[in-house]
């Protein structure tokens, strides 16, 4: 079957710097998303990646190394704003999401 | 713009009613998908359309029917609601071209089934 594994919750401080991890096994890849999701909104998308290496935008960073089945979403310098729900998708062979259940992080002053 | 709307915001149905879930775009996105997310569980895919005219059936279709008459538009029937379907609905569309292809997102229903 199809697994995308991310840890349920995390904590950090303000200032500080986060790493959210996302493990996959699915038939097929084409490329990996994050999301931000605020308690009681809508999922925003992050994030794109589908070759290795690190993709930079601003404070928020993501890793990929599609021979590990492995991903990270970096928050650098942490916001309250950034208290969220990140969830992690890989599209599959069939080019349809599969969805992990998010990760929730806590940003404590 | 608007983006993506949908309606109604939140519902309380009694079991055994039917209900029509819309959803409407102003994008022109090809694609448009509906998901149900549950607590502790990723976004299930129930239905979801890559074209005006046509739809397919995702990973929970059971219980749920769609049509995709023209562009903007996406209803969700449910035809006879039982309490399983209490959930958190969102709308989402996209160009549909390719692996990068990002969805976005609507701002969701809340509904409960009694």
């Amino acid at each position: 079957g199809q697994n995308i594994d991310q840890p349920t919750e995390m904590t950090a401080t303000e200032g500080a710097i986060v790493q959210i991890n996302c493990t996959y096994q699915t038939s097929g890849f084409n490329g990996l998303f994050w999301y931000q999701q605020h308690a009681g909104e809508a999922p925003t998308f992050l994030s794109y990646n589908v070759l290795d290496g690190l993709e930079e935008k601003g404070r928020f960073s993501s890793f990929l190394s599609r021979s590990k089945g492995y991903s990270y979403l970096l928050l650098k310098e942490l916001q309250m704003k950034d208290s969220a729900s990140y969830l992690c998708a890989v599209r599959d062979s069939n080019y349809q999401l599969i969805w992990g259940a998010g990760t929730k992080l806590i940003i404590k002053p | 713009t608007a983006g993506i709307t949908q309606a109604p915001t939140s519902q309380i149905l009694a079991a055994g009613r039917s209900m029509t879930l819309r959803c409407t775009q102003d994008m022109r996105h090809n694609a448009m998908y509906w998901y149900r997310q549950d607590l502790g569980l990723g976004l299930r895919l129930i239905h979801y359309s890559n074209t005006a005219g046509t739809t397919g059936k995702g990973e929970v279709p059971d219980g749920y029917s769609v049509s995709r008459a023209n562009t903007d538009d996406f209803p969700l029937t449910l035809a006879s609601a039982v309490p399983s379907q209490t959930s958190v609905y969102f709308c989402a569309s996209s160009d549909g071209g390719g692996a990068a292809d990002t969805q976005y997102f609507g701002p969701g229903t809340r509904l409960t089934v009694l």
